[in-house]
């Protein structure tokens, strides 16, 4: 069963500052890998996705990479603001077009 | 990319009363639903793979009778919430796909039973 992990669990930062979050899953068979963005209380908002033949996917301030090989994604937040404070969830669609997500990372931006 | 509507995006129910949620793919033909939900502080968990025409296939640990889900037509997949209480308040979110691998997302589903 794919298990999908993402590392910090929490991160506060100050703003301006460039930042890395972690992802890693355990089934390299994945069809393609998302990065969503959750504010408290609310949906997903879909920030990157990075199909499985992919490398990378850029949107402004962000930048995904995806190495499916060894099962690991980043995003990479540069220049960061208070209103990137979120948490911030990956997750791998399956074949069977089942998503498996990651436990997330809640980001604080400090003014 | 395809629009998955999911509604209603919040509701507050007391408790033993049933809640409906609909989750509609409005511009292709959705052959499979998927249910998740999201307990606070938590992250995404399947509940329920539904196929259309066919019963849903649940998560070990999630309860068939309470959670009915019905996927009656390719545009269409519902859950129901049966006897709702408030250790059911969470996060629901539906997801659609055609033939092909990709799914899409509905909004998502706030509910709060009290």
């Amino acid at each position: 069963k794919q298990e999908v992990t993402q590392i910090p669990a929490a991160l506060s930062v100050p703003e301006g500052e460039n930042l890395v979050l972690n992802c890693s899953f355990t089934d390299s068979a994945i069809y393609n890998l998302q990065w969503f963005r959750q504010d408290p209380g609310k949906g997903l908002t879909s920030l990157l996705l990075i199909q499985s033949s992919q490398r990378e996917q850029t949107s402004g301030r962000l930048n995904a990479s995806l190495d499916k090989s060894s099962g690991r994604s980043t995003l990479y937040i540069a220049a960061s603001q208070p209103g990137d404070s979120a948490t911030y969830l990956c997750a791998v669609l399956s074949g069977g077009g089942q998503f498996y997500f990651g436990t997330g990372t809640s980001l604080t931006v400090i003014p | 990319g395809a629009v998955v509507s999911q509604h209603p995006s919040r509701v507050i129910c007391k408790s033993g009363t049933s809640v409906k949620i609909e989750c509609r793919s409005l511009d292709f033909q959705a052959t499979t639903m998927f249910w998740y939900r999201q307990f606070p502080k938590q992250s995404l968990m399947l509940m329920a793979t539904s196929n259309e025409g066919s019963k849903a296939t649940y998560e070990q640990g999630v309860e068939k009778d309470k959670f009915l889900i019905n996927h009656a037509s390719l545009t269409l997949s519902t859950l129901t919430v049966t006897s709702a209480h408030p250790e059911d308040s969470s996060f629901y979110i539906c997801s659609a796909k055609d033939r092909a691998t990709e799914a899409f997302f509905g909004q998502g589903t706030r509910l709060t039973v009290v």
